[in-house]
């Protein structure tokens, strides 16, 4: 079955305590991408990946850090976290477009992780 | 530059009534626009896109969408709502993965 898997699904910590959450795809997407979700503001990109070792912020990228060794996994990285950290975080992966540099295909979301920074 | 609103937050129905979510986008330029749904504890799901072919869009689960480019809108319609409908739903304008905006998100309730 095609999927993006998220773990932990759910995780309460103290702040400054180093976290990461780990996001793997079966579907050989390219592009990776890691969300936000706010009560009242949708979703919000943190960080992007195009394809292996290429990897750029999104929209709100302080706080935190993301890798991309293999094609099939994007960590999210809270190296400090902090109470305002606390929120729903989703993975998401699309394929590419062939013969364009930005895929604007669907994007296929994991079930989300919701962290709470205490 | 992009912007997405979705001009209700809470949107309540009857079951087997229709289904009307609105929402007006703002882009500098010819923009695609997706309708996403979330079921509780769930990830999205898309249920339409729309990218400059037909102005109406069909989607999943018997959704529609119809792209009105002098009124930058791209409202999603269902003509009768099962108690399945009840979730969140998002619309999203996109230039690309990587320049996309979300709607604040519209919560669907359906009374039997």
């Amino acid at each position: 079955e095609a999927q993006v898997t998220q773990n932990p699904r759910y995780l309460i910590t103290v702040t400054g305590k180093k976290l990461t959450v780990t996001c793997s795809q079966n579907m050989n997407h390219e592009y990776m991408s890691w969300y936000r979700q706010d009560p009242g503001l949708g979703l919000r990109q943190i960080y992007y990946s195009m394809n292996v070792e290429v990897t750029d912020k999104g929209d709100v990228p302080e706080g935190y850090k993301v890798s991309r060794k293999e094609k099939r996994n994007f960590p999210l990285i809270l190296e400090s976290p902090s109470p305002n950290q606390t929120s729903l975080y989703f993975c998401a992966s699309s394929p590419r477009d062939r013969g364009r540099l930005y895929s604007n295909q669907p994007q296929h979301f994991g079930d989300g992780t919701r962290l709470s920074i205490l | 530059a992009q912007s997405v609103t979705q001009l209700d937050s809470h949107v309540s129905v009857s079951e087997g009534t229709p289904v009307l979510l609105r929402c007006n986008y703002s882009s500098s330029y010819s923009p695609s626009l997706f309708w996403y749904v979330q079921h509780p504890n769930k990830g999205l799901q898309l249920l339409l896109k729309y990218t400059s072919a037909a102005t109406l869009v069909k989607g999943i689960n018997g959704f529609e969408a119809e792209f009105k480019k002098s009124e930058t809108s791209f409202h999603l319609t269902k003509p009768s709502a099962h108690m399945s409908d009840a979730a969140e739903y998002f619309c999203v304008v996109a230039r690309n993965n990587n320049d996309m905006r979300f709607g604040a998100g519209t919560r669907l309730t359906v009374k039997p």
